[in-house]
C-alpha cells in the first residue's frame, strides 16, 4: 500500500496569508506512460463531503479559485493556498489514486 | 450538475447490518463505466477508503481492512451503488461516502462525492 504522510497536522495562518501543506507519498505516484503524477488534493469544511481542489498534483478543478496551487512531482507534493480567505478554513487531504488500495494522507487543519 | 444522492442516516444495533445506496441526480454521466468509491470517516478523523465497483466489470475491489466485512455492488438498471457492511461495531459509527472516480487505465480523482450518511451503532 501506497502511505501519504501530510505535515504539518495543523497551521494557523493570518487572513492575507498564504498556507504551505506537504504531503510525501512512500512510493512515487507518477506514472511513466503518461508524466502524470496521480495524486489529488480535497477540502473538507466542517459538517461537508469532501470537495476536489486539484488533480494530476497541479491541474485545479474547474470553479476553484487561482489562489489554491498545486505542485511537486514523484514523491514530493504541496498545496499552497495564497491570500488565506476566512473560508478556507477547513481540513485538507492528499490522495494518491496511481493504485489500491486508494490512500489518503491524515489531513491537515488550516486555521486563522 | 449531476450530484451523488445516499440514502439517510441509520441507527444499528451491534452484530447487525446496514446498506447504504448512492445514486446520480440532476443529470448522468456514464455510471456502469465509472468506478464508485465508498469512503469511510469516523468522527474527528479522517478519510478511510473503503473499496470500490466499476458496475460494468462488476467484480469489487476492497481494502484489506474491509475485506470480509463490507460488501459493495451495484444496480446498472437503476444506476445505483451500495455498500452493506456487516457484523456492525460500536467502532463502525461514522459518516459514510460514496466518490465518483472516472474510468482510467490507473486511475482518477474523486470528483463527485456523495453528501455522506451517519452510521450509529448503538445498543
Amino acid at each position: 500500500d501506497i502511505v501519504m504522510t501530510q505535515s504539518p497536522d495543523s497551521l494557523a495562518v493570518s487572513l492575507g496569508e498564504r498556507a504551505t501543506i506537504n504531503c510525501k507519498s512512500s512510493q512515487s505516484v507518477l506514472y511513466s506512460s503518461n508524466n502524470e503524477n496521480y495524486l489529488a488534493w480535497y477540502q473538507q469544511r466542517p459538517g461537508q463531503p469532501p470537495k476536489l481542489l486539484i488533480y494530476w498534483a497541479s491541474t485545479r478543478e474547474s470553479g476553484v479559485p487561482d489562489r489554491f496551487s498545486g505542485s511537486g512531482s514523484g514523491t514530493d507534493f504541496t498545496l499552497t493556498i495564497n491570500n488565506l480567505q476566512a473560508e478556507d478554513v477547513a481540513v485538507y487531504y492528499c490522495q494518491q489514486y496511481y493504485s489500491t488500495p486508494r490512500t489518503f494522507g491524515q489531513g491537515t487543519t488550516v486555521e486563522i | 450538475q449531476v450530484q451523488l444522492v445516499q440514502s439517510g442516516a441509520e441507527v444499528k444495533k451491534p452484530g447487525s447490518s446496514v446498506k447504504v445506496s448512492c445514486a446520480p441526480s440532476g443529470g448522468t454521466f456514464t455510471f456502469s463505466t465509472s468506478a464508485l468509491n465508498w469512503v469511510r470517516q469516523a468522527p474527528g478523523q479522517g478519510l478511510e477508503w473503503m473499496g470500490r465497483i466499476i458496475p460494468i466489470l462488476g467484480t469489487p475491489d476492497y481494502a484489506p481492512n474491509f475485506q470480509g466485512s463490507v460488501t459493495i455492488t451495484a444496480d446498472k438498471s437503476t444506476n445505483t451503488a451500495y455498500m452493506e457492511l456487516n457484523n456492525l461495531r460500536s467502532a463502525d459509527t461514522a459518516v459514510y461516502y460514496c466518490a465518483r472516480e472516472e474510468a482510467d487505465l490507473v486511475g482518477a480523482p474523486f470528483d463527485k462525492w456523495g453528501q455522506g450518511t451517519l452510521v450509529t451503532v448503538s445498543t
